[in-house]
């Protein structure tokens, strides 16, 4: 079974620190690999995407991905009480389907 | 452009009761998707699409059905509603699959059987 390991959390940071969301994926085959924010309540909303090996900054997000330690996470810089969310991790290996982890909870502590 | 769009929001039925859950994307995307969420569980593809007349089983396939008659829309259809299908319904389109084919959800449908 192909899976997708995320630590469920919740991780607390205070506010303005840089929070760390790791996942670990079994498939060697993976090829794109994703990160969802999720609300309470609302659906998954991309907010990364990483293809190759080593860091994707995107403003205060930075995707950082190692095929060879099947390991991608996710730094958020600057956290803010705004970004209190569930962090998905989706994983492609090139087909149609896209393996989901279930999600590592995040609160930024004002 | 509205992205992806789920009809309706809420829903309440009946253990036994049908209903067709609406999903609409205008991006020009072939990849449709249907998942289910349920709580702790993760998302788990119910039925997905390639094209249009091309439908195929996900992990969760069993109490549902899909069709594909256009590019645009995806309706899944729930018949005789079991309680086991209480969840939070995504649909989800994409440009294909492969690198580099982000995935975009629609806002969900919240469905309680009762």
């Amino acid at each position: 079974q192909k899976e997708v390991e995320q630590n469920s959390g919740p991780l607390s940071v205070p506010e303005g620190a840089i929070a760390s969301l790791n996942c670990t994926y079994s498939d060697r085959g993976s090829q794109s690999f994703f990160w969802y924010r999720q609300y309470s309540g609302k659906s998954p909303e991309l907010i990364m995407s990483i293809y190759s090996n080593g860091d994707k900054e995107d403003g205060r997000f930075t995707a950082q991905l190692n095929k060879a330690s099947q390991y991608v996470s996710l730094l958020i810089r600057d956290s803010q009480p705004s970004d209190s969310a569930t962090y998905l991790c989706a994983v492609n290996s090139g087909t149609y389907k896209y393996i989901f982890g279930t999600g590592t909870r995040l609160k930024v502590l004002a | 452009n509205a992205g992806v769009t789920q009809t309706p929001k809420f829903r309440i039925l009946k253990i036994g009761q049908s209903m067709t859950l609406q999903c609409a994307q205008d991006m020009n995307h072939n990849y449709m998707y249907w998942y289910r969420q349920d709580p702790g569980m993760g998302l788990k593809l119910i039925y997905y699409s390639v094209g249009a007349g091309i439908t195929d089983k996900g992990e969760v396939p069993n109490g549902y059905n899909v069709s594909r008659s256009t590019t645009e829309d995806f309706p899944l259809r729930l018949e005789l509603a079991a309680p086991s299908q209480t969840s939070v319904y995504f649909c989800a389109s994409s440009y294909g699959s492969g690198i580099s084919y982000e995935q975009y959800f629609g806002p969900g449908t919240r469905l309680t059987v009762t």
